[in-house]
């Protein structure tokens, strides 16, 4: 198995510019978790879907983040528009939750917003 | 709320050495999930171990074991003879029963010099 996939690894954005951080989870995983990892706040979650469908957003900090999952293979994260404060390294995990209660994590896309 | 503490920021030993990572946790739930991460350098985050707050065994994995008492609220890791790849920033992390979202540690980096 391949493994929660992420992309792109590095993005280097402008202020004001729209990003799209992208999510293929391990087949066969039935909930997503889209993770923030900064040195002020540690890792906190931003919003987990089960099943496709988003259960939990609280942790979206603002209107200008948005995320979907439009099949249980595939799943955005979306900026816009970014601010030099999004500057971070997200994460997607996947997991079989309730069953099986482990996250997989991808290996995070690290996000500058200049 | 549910909140996980690694009060241990930074750790330093020389190759070789035990070290133990303290984790201490709260929540109101009866039923839990407790886990360890590993992040090392190259950054993606590894799953170690999961726990659930009904098993109070302790668990030996190689060099690794780890320490669950609920009297005290806490799930210790401990590395015995450890090695310079061990070298790493190791989370704990708390879930509720559901087992969905994880409220992570603030992590603690260990550090083996040869």
């Amino acid at each position: 198995d391949a493994g929660v996939i992420q992309s792109p690894r590095h993005e280097v954005t402008e202020m004001g510019q729209e990003v799209t951080l992208r999510c293929k989870p391990i087949s066969g995983h039935n909930s997503l978790f889209w993770y923030r990892q900064t040195m002020m706040r540690g890792l906190e979650l931003l919003i987990y879907f089960n099943n496709n469908v988003p259960i939990d957003d609280s942790g979206m900090p603002e209107d200008r983040f948005s995320a979907k999952m439009p099949n249980a293979s595939f799943s955005t994260l979306k900026i816009q528009p970014s601010e030099p404060r999004d500057s971070a390294v997200y994460f997607c995990a996947s997991s079989t939750a309730p069953r099986n209660t482990e996250a997989f994590f991808g290996q995070g896309t690290r996000l500058t917003v200049v | 709320a549910q909140k996980v503490t690694q009060a241990q920021t930074e750790i330093s030993v020389v190759e070789k050495e035990d070290v133990t990572l303290d984790c201490v946790y709260e929540t109101r739930d009866t039923t839990y999930y407790l886990f360890w991460y590993k992040q090392p350098p190259s950054g993606e985050l590894v799953f170690l171990i999961r726990r659930n707050s009904f098993d109070e065994q302790n668990e030996i994995s190689g060099r690794y074991s780890w320490n669950f008492q609920k009297s005290t609220s806490s799930f210790n890791f401990t590395i015995t003879a450890s090695q310079v790849v061990d070298s790493a920033v190791y989370f704990c992390a708390l879930s509720d029963q559901g087992a969905q979202k994880l409220v992570f540690g603030q992590g603690t980096r260990l550090t083996i010099n040869p």
